[in-house]
């Protein structure tokens, strides 16, 4: 398997700027994770799916931020506009449960930076 | 609510040296832990885990950690270091049971190795 797959590795974008990351769950796995990365804050949920529905988006920072996932082998993040309080490493997850007894495969991650 | 305190944020220990991680918990009732691994630019890898028994689990790599409740710690330990574990590692923390789990991570430990 090739693991959970994410694109871009590396975004750099102006404010105000559309972003979209991306990212391709390992088969079978029923549940997706958005996580941000900062220095400061740590790595932080963003929102999780289950079955491909949106399931709790409470981490979302607020409407600039929104998030999909059309079919079970792929989910995208869109921040629009972007700022640069944004810049961040975007990691995607995926687990075959809700992290129970197998834990979370992580991606690479996106590094996104805004200016 | 969860939380978790990973008391160093850099550590430092010559090759060949034994490794402690420290990591507290902060959960009402008896959680599911876990210690991740994130190499520079990469995304996470689950080291090891504990939902129930044993309280000593085994990881890979070499890794262990030890679950002691009445010190709501889970620590993790290496005896001997090579230069290749020299990375960042996240201990994490779990609620619920069945189904999804939400977990929480610590800000992390930065761990150098040098000869």
């Amino acid at each position: 398997d090739a693991g959970v797959i994410q694109s871009p590795r590396h975004e750099v974008t102006e404010m105000g700027q559309e972003v979209t990351l991306r990212c391709k769950p390992i088969s079978g796995h029923d549940y997706l994770f958005w996580y941000r990365q900062t220095m400061m804050r740590g790595l932080e949920l963003l929102i999780y799916f289950n079955n491909n529905v949106p399931i709790d988006d409470s981490g979302m920072p607020e409407d600039r931020f929104s998030a999909k996932m059309p079919n079970a082998s792929f989910s995208t993040l869109k921040i629009q506009p972007s700022e640069p309080r944004d810049s961040a490493v975007y990691f995607c997850a995926s687990s075959p449960t809700g992290g129970e007894g197998y834990g979370y495969t992580f991606g690479s991650g996106t590094r996104l930076t805004v200016v | 609510a969860q939380s978790v305190t990973q008391p160093d944020i850099h550590i430092t220990v010559s090759e060949g040296a034994s490794l402690e991680l420290r990591c507290n918990y902060s959960y009402g009732a008896t959680p599911y832990l876990f210690w991740y691994v994130q190499s520079p630019g990469q995304g996470l890898q689950l080291l090891l885990k504990y939902f129930s028994g044993d309280t000593l689990v085994q990881g890979i790599k070499g890794f262990e950690a030890e679950f002691k409740r009445s010190q709501s710690s889970f620590n993790l330990r290496k005896p001997s270091v090579h230069w290749s574990d020299a990375a960042e590692y996240l201990c994490a923390v779990g609620r619920g049971s069945g189904g999804y789990q939400k977990v929480t991570f610590g800000i992390g430990t930065k761990l150098q190795v040098i000869p």
